[in-house]
């Protein structure tokens, strides 16, 4: 089946720093990717989708220019969060819907990125 | 947006016996779907159900869907000690866009 690669799995850096996480999808062209940031014990909350060729589309409350998304081929987005703080840390995931699908199709998610900032 | 409530919020059965999980949402849906997700790790797709269907099977899952009360319910039977995960319903509302609900974690005790 659909597979989406994400990576780093597990990063942990200084505050200050900038990290870069990484959304393939392996086995199909996914013009519409989705990145969501999880709170331990909390559910999923989207922060925007990432379009093919275009910019993001941000949900209210996330801030553009603190998560830069880009989705630069139609394998690939990139999730940088910019001037990494403690506040940031938590656990990123990403997920892609396949288009060649026609109907009602589930999305394929990431395995998750989890960010600690010292 | 986050336009779903779950309940139980946790869930303690004993293997073998079946656990039974909630989930209410708010706005039109065009299907809604119910993913796992074990600690630390990415969501696992269990069942898409659409908005014109009441009822759906996978194996030992079984869930319905009653639009008129914007409710969902998981059925597992049997469980097994590896269903042990936190158990999220999803609603997509036609633009692909989820909104999961807060999610059930279920313990299932050897």
């Amino acid at each position: 089946g659909a597979v989406v690669s994400q990576h780093p799995s597990w990063v942990i850096c200084k505050s200050g720093t900038s990290v870069k996480i990484e959304c393939r999808s392996l086995d199909f062209q996914a013009t519409t990717m989705f990145w969501y940031r999880q709170f331990p014990k909390q559910s999923l909350m989207l922060m925007a989708t990432s379009n093919e060729g275009s910019k993001a589309t941000y949900e209210q409350g996330v801030e553009k220019d603190k998560f830069l998304i880009n989705h630069a081929s139609l394998t690939l987005s990139t999730l940088t969060v910019t001037s990494a703080h403690p506040e940031d840390s938590s656990f990123y995931i990403c997920s892609a819907r396949d288009p060649g699908l026609s109907g009602n199709q589930p999305q394929h998610f990431g395995d998750g990125t989890r960010l600690s900032i010292l | 947006s986050q336009q779903g409530e779950e309940d139980p919020q946790a869930l303690s059965i004993q293997e073998g016996e079946n656990a039974t999980m909630n989930c209410s949402y708010k706005t039109s849906i065009n299907n809604l779907q119910w993913y796992r997700q074990n600690s630390g790790r990415g969501l696992v797709h269990l069942i898409l159900i659409r908005s014109n269907e009441r009822e759906k099977h996978s194996g030992r899952l079984r869930v319905t869907l009653d639009t008129s009360k914007k409710s969902s319910s998981l059925l597992i039977t049997a469980s097994r000690a590896a269903d042990t995960a936190s158990y999220f319903c999803a609603t997509d509302a036609n633009d692909y866009k989820l909104s999961f609900g807060a999610g059930t974690t279920v313990t299932v005790r050897a």
